[in-house]
């Protein structure tokens, strides 16, 4: 067990609507990130957020946003859904704010399916 | 562009079979190179980092290296729990992590 708690797990919705994701990062872990998975593009990074703030970018869509509330918790938040979203979208989370500077800790991850 | 490429996609063994996964990169200013292991339906889990070519790191059956164009993971005497996809990622100095595909690794008893 990461220590990293994801919901839902599953998630299945119809093009065009709207859904977010949640995650808790493990105890002490300052850093947030979400990651898209899926079968031709592999693991993708979206964005990271730090103590609350962003702090890099990848290649997250417009459709696509994010935040970090106060107790560390975030929330990506995915509109106007295609077929193109369905995907694993995991959220991992680290004590540092630099990717690398201290291993990763994954969720299992949401199974989004948009039908 | 940092790139990582992994190969085999998908490699079968035999139990105590040993054999090594490849993982090349072309990065700017490599910052670290980094292995995780997925199982299914689950979030990848950190195995090792390796910050500088020749770099050696060792966990029960598994051995990472590094070189300047590539990593290895060797994996010595496997058994069917060491069935995963292992995933190889680097950072360079864009300060993002780059992911490569994944081996699948299946080990039969």
């Amino acid at each position: 067990d990461s220590g990293v708690t994801q919901t839902p797990k599953h998630l299945i919705t119809a093009t065009g609507q709207r859904v977010t994701l949640r995650c808790s990062p493990r105890s002490g872990d300052l850093s947030v990130y979400w990651y898209q998975q899926s079968l031709d593009q592999g693991l993708q990074f979206l964005i990271q957020y730090y103590n609350g703030e962003e702090r890099a970018k990848g290649n997250i869509l417009e459709r696509f946003s994010a935040q970090q509330f106060p107790d560390l918790h975030s929330e990506l938040n995915l509109s106007s859904l295609e077929l193109g979203d369905s995907a694993l979208y995991f959220c991992a989370s680290s004590v540092n704010p630099g990717q690398g500077s201290s291993p990763l800790h994954f969720g299992n991850g949401t199974r989004l399916t948009v039908t | 562009e940092d790139q990582v490429t992994q190969s085999p996609e998908a490699l079968r063994l035999q139990e105590g079979e040993s054999s090594s996964l490849n993982c090349s990169y072309t990065v700017s200013g490599l910052r670290g190179l980094f292995w995780y292991r997925q199982d299914p339906g689950k979030g990848p889990e950190f195995l090792f980092t390796l910050y500088s070519a020749g770099e050696e790191k060792e966990k029960e059956r598994l051995k990472a290296t590094l070189t300047k164009k590539e990593s290895f993971l060797h994996i010595t005497a496997p058994k069917p729990e060491d069935s995963a996809t292992y995933l190889c990622a680097v950072l360079g100095g864009a300060q993002k992590l780059v992911f490569g595909q994944g081996t699948r690794l299946t080990i039969n008893p």
